[in-house]
């Protein structure tokens, strides 16, 4: 069991609010990512780190904004959330195990914006 | 472009039998393919890793395929049970900056 948490594991909200979700990993993982996934979708990667001070965009456009100022944590913060927002997000953390990356998945928030 | 496809998208089987799932990929160049079970509200939870090297890896009742060369993965369950209903979602890593391709996954609902 990967110890890699998010809060909340499910938020409903209303529209124009600004949201922060939570992603913490006991594991001293540098890597962390963020990713989005629609009900029976695949995941898209929206956000990335590869260390403290270190964000990236990733394939799919966000509105969401990220920051890592401890390797443990990697909050994404919505400013003003949208209905188009509704969706769960998977925050995940990796290192290399065996030669090879390995992604270590949260339980998910679930997300919807009325 | 990097391309995961998945087949079937879902799949419904009676519990005690055998079902097989497909992945072919475009991803290049090639790293490593995974297979993760994704149950419904959760993350993902890794199955199995392939390298380039292997053509089969088991982890207890889930056998994993990888033909390189036709760009092919199978995941195949033996004498399945009700909490195998899941997604199972196959995963595909380029060598360069380790970034992952994910296939939409398939559904598999396992009924007694």
């Amino acid at each position: 069991e990967a110890d890699i948490y998010q809060t909340p594991r499910y938020l409903v909200i209303g529209t124009g609010k600004k949201i922060t979700l939570e992603c913490s990993q006991t594991m001293g993982h540098d890597k962390m990512y963020w990713y989005q996934q629609d009900p029976g979708m695949e995941l898209h990667l929206i956000h990335y780190s590869y260390g403290v001070n270190s964000t990236e965009k990733g394939d799919l456009s966000s509105e969401s904004t990220v920051s890592r100022i401890r390797t443990e944590h990697f909050p994404l913060t919505l400013e003003s959330a949208r209905p188009s927002h509704t969706s769960q997000y998977l925050c995940a953390s990796s290192a290399r195990l065996n030669g090879e990356e390995t992604q270590y998945f949260g339980p998910g928030t679930r997300l919807l914006v009325l | 472009k990097n391309q995961v496809e998945q087949s079937p998208q879902s799949l419904i089987i009676l519990e005690g039998k055998n079902c097989t799932l497909q992945c072919n990929y475009t991803v290049s160049p090639f790293s490593n393919l995974r297979w993760y079970k994704q149950d419904t509200g959760r993350g993902p939870v890794s199955l199995t890793i392939m390298t380039f090297s292997e053509n089969t890896k088991s982890n207890g009742r889930y056998t994993a395929t990888l033909d390189a060369d036709t760009k092919q993965s199978s995941l195949h369950i033996t004498a399945s049970q009700l909490s195998d209903s899941a997604s199972y979602i196959c995963v595909v890593s380029a060598r360069a900056g380790n970034m992952l391709t994910f296939g939409g996954g398939t559904r598999l609902m396992v009924k007694p």
